[in-house]
């Protein structure tokens, strides 16, 4: 099982500053399979970002992804005060699925 | 509208089995992988498995192996995941989410609302 882990664990910043989020796996990503999602308190998650760095439906162009292998990055250019929340990845291979431990981005 | 609707919260003492339902609506029910994910109060989240409304196949992670059923109702699009022998420890939400394959790399484009289950005695 490839394990995924996120750092930071918590990032205080402000708004219109850039958020800088990592994620490293324990094995090779095959195809790119890693996706990002948002999760604010007392809601489902939503997608962000999937094959690494295809933006889902809706989602603003602030938010970019990047990697490839076992490093992958999530950046928010200029967070906007809806972007304080927990941030998860997600990667899939060999017809599992695992999830990162969470990246909290609070306001400093 | 395209939607996942699960059923209500639930609360339930240590052994006695909990099913949770996932409704799906907007779309052709048999056309996308629906899974399960767990986070308990406070935590990260939790993949359970998945399964293949067109078929009825299941793969669940090596945790829940025993322990998780997850059976589908094509004729009323929902699908079903049966925990048994609960313990405090599966106190948690419990989430359905779509899977549509490679048109998003695998990932879960839409969730369902949440289940709450309480494991108490």
């Amino acid at each position: 099982e490839i394990v995924l882990t996120q750092s930071p664990g918590t990032l205080s910043l402000s708004p219109g500053e850039r958020a800088t989020l990592s994620c490293r796996a324990s094995q090779r990503v095959s195809n790119g399979y890693l996706a990002w999602y948002q999760q604010k308190p007392g809601q489902a998650p939503r997608l962000l970002i999937y094959g690494a760095s295809s933006r889902a439906t809706d989602i603003p162009d602030r938010f970019s992804g990047s990697g490839s292998g076992t490093d992958f990055t999530l950046t928010i250019s200029r967070l906007e005060p809806e972007d304080f929340a927990v941030y998860y990845c997600q990667q899939y291979g060999s017809s599992t699925w695992t999830f990162g431990q969470g990246t909290k981005v609070e306001i400093k | 509208q395209v939607q996942l609707v699960q059923s209500g919260a639930e609360v339930k003492k240590p052994g006695a089995s909990v099913k949770v339902s996932c409704k799906a609506f907007g779309y052709t029910f048999t056309d996308s992988f629906l899974h399960w994910v767990r986070q308990a109060p406070g935590q990260g989240l939790e993949w359970m498995g998945v399964i293949n409304p067109r078929g009825g196949s299941t793969n669940y992670a090596q945790k829940f192996q025993g322990r998780v059923t997850m059976t589908r109702d094509t004729s009323t699009s929902t699908v079903y995941m049966e925990l048994s022998s609960p313990r405090s420890e599966d106190t948690a939400v419990y989430y359905c989410a779509r899977d549509v394959g490679l048109t998003v790399g695998r990932a879960f484009d839409m969730w369902g609302q949440g289940t709450m289950v309480t494991v108490s005695s």
